[in-house]
């Protein structure tokens, strides 16, 4: 079966850095989306990345390794506004999104 | 400013009782997509639709149904035989449909329906 595994929750300290990993087991692939979801509201877009490597966005970074079946959001100089749900979803063979569960991340002062 | 509207953000609804829930996009996208969340899971697809007049089953299209006689429109009806229809429902749309590679989706604000 096709399987996406993040962890549930995380919890960091305002201005550090985080590292929220995401590992998939999927038919095919197609490419990696990471979205940002504020409870209660609709998830957007962060990142996406289809070739291995990091990929840079202002404070946020994702990196892929394809063999490895892994990929990583980076969140740097965290603020308060940060604490959401992160959702990792790959693009299968099919061009099927699966989605992860999401991590939820909490952000201490 | 374009962008997804769904209506209402909550609904409630007695058990049995059939309800549809709004989806409008002014994004000219021809694909729209129906997701369903629950807590400690993934979005999970319900309907998708990547043109008008055609839909086709997700992984859990069970108990619910859509129509697409508009490329803006796409509402989903929940209907009484869907057996845990309480969840949050999250339209979503892209600019091509799912064959295409880098399909970002764009999300409406969701529906929080409640079956009492």
């Amino acid at each position: 079966g096709q399987n996406i595994d993040q962890p549930t929750e995380m919890t960091a300290t305002e201005g550090a850095i985080v590292q929220i990993n995401c590992t998939y087991q999927t038919s095919g692939f197609n490419g990696l989306f990471w979205y940002q979801q504020h409870a209660g509201e609709a998830p957007t877009f962060l990142s996406y990345n289809v070739l291995d490597g990091l990929e840079e966005k202002g404070r946020f970074s994702s990196f892929l390794s394809r063999s490895k079946g892994y990929s990583y959001l980076l969140l740097k100089e965290l603020q308060m506004k940060d604490s959401a749900s992160y959702l990792c979803a790959v693009m299968d063979s099919n061009y099927q999104l699966i989605w992860g569960a999401g991590t939820k991340l909490i952000i201490k002062p | 400013d374009g962008g997804i509207t769904q209506s209402p953000k909550y609904l409630f609804r007695k058990e049995g009782q059939n309800v549809t829930l709004s989806c409008e996009q002014n994004l000219n996208h021809d694909a729209m997509y129906w997701y369903r969340q629950d807590p400690g899971q993934g979005l999970r697809l319900i309907y998708y639709s990547q043109i008008v007049n055609d839909f086709q089953k997700g992984d859990i299209a069970e108990g619910y149904s859509v129509s697409r006689e508009k490329k803006e429109s796409f509402p989903l009806t929940v209907t009484s035989a869907q057996k845990n229809p309480t969840a949050f429902y999250l339209c979503a749309s892209s600019i091509e449909g799912q064959g295409a590679p880098y399909n970002e989706q764009f999300f409406g604000p969701g529906t929080r329906l409640t079956v009492l």
